[in-house]
């Protein structure tokens, strides 16, 4: 069973500051998506990367796909209440139906 | 600009009533996807679609069925509803599969459910 583990699982901050997000795998995924969730809603795609060591930037959030594409990082800077949600990350496996397998998410909260 | 529309936002059932929770799409998708999300858990699938009149099961298929008449229609059903079903259930859809494509899922705004 291939499984995603997300770290950290709960994220409180300062506006301004900086975090990083990690997405840990054993297995090697075809390619992972990065969505993001806020409270009431259902989550949004934020990002694709798909070939490894690829490094993919929206805004103040920078996204790296591991070399070996058993792993996945989202930084963000200089963060802004706006940021706080869910933030999840999704490996696809490659199979004939390509479904995707979801992280337990990381929850951010950016104070001002 | 509806996307997915899932009904009802809200539905508290007790053990042993049955109920369907609705879910459209008019993006002309051929998947369609049904999951589950509890505290601290993510999203587990529970079954999907690659197109009308096929369905399959995912991850967490116990208790649910599904059907697909249409392309635009996949309703979940719950038969005899446990505690262990209270959930938020999200609906989701994608032109093709995550694997052959990168595109993204389309997700509904979720249907919260009690069990009591």
């Amino acid at each position: 069973t291939q499984l995603l583990e997300q770290s950290p699982q709960f994220l409180s901050i300062q506006e301004g500051e900086n975090l990083t997000v990690y997405c840990n795998s054993s297995s090697v995924f075809s390619s992972l998506q990065w969505y993001r969730q806020e409270p009431g809603e259902g989550p949004v795609l934020l990002v694709t990367v798909v070939t490894g060591g690829e490094v993919k930037k929206l805004k103040r959030l920078t996204f790296q796909f591991g070399d070996a594409r058993k792993d996945s990082s989202l930084h963000i800077t200089a963060a802004q209440p706006g940021d706080t949600g869910l933030y999840l990350c999704a490996g696809a496996n490659g199979g004939s139906q390509g479904n995707l397998i979801f992280g337990k998410g990381t929850k951010l909260s950016v104070k001002p | 600009n509806a996307g997915v529309t899932q009904t009802p936002k809200f539905r508290i059932l007790k053990i042993g009533q049955s109920m369907t929770l609705q879910c459209t799409q008019d993006m002309n998708h051929n998947y369609m996807y049904w999951y589950r999300q509890d505290p601290g858990m993510g999203l587990k699938l529970i079954y999907y679609s690659v197109g009308a009149g096929i369905t399959d099961k995912g991850e967490v298929p116990n208790g649910y069925n599904v059907s697909r008449s249409t392309t635009e229609d996949f309703p979940l059903r719950l038969e005899l509803a446990a505690p262990s079903q209270t959930s938020v259930y999200f609906c989701a859809s994608s032109y093709r599969g995550a694997g052959k494509s990168n595109q993204p899922q389309h997700f509904g705004d979720g249907t919260r459910l009690s069990i009591l």
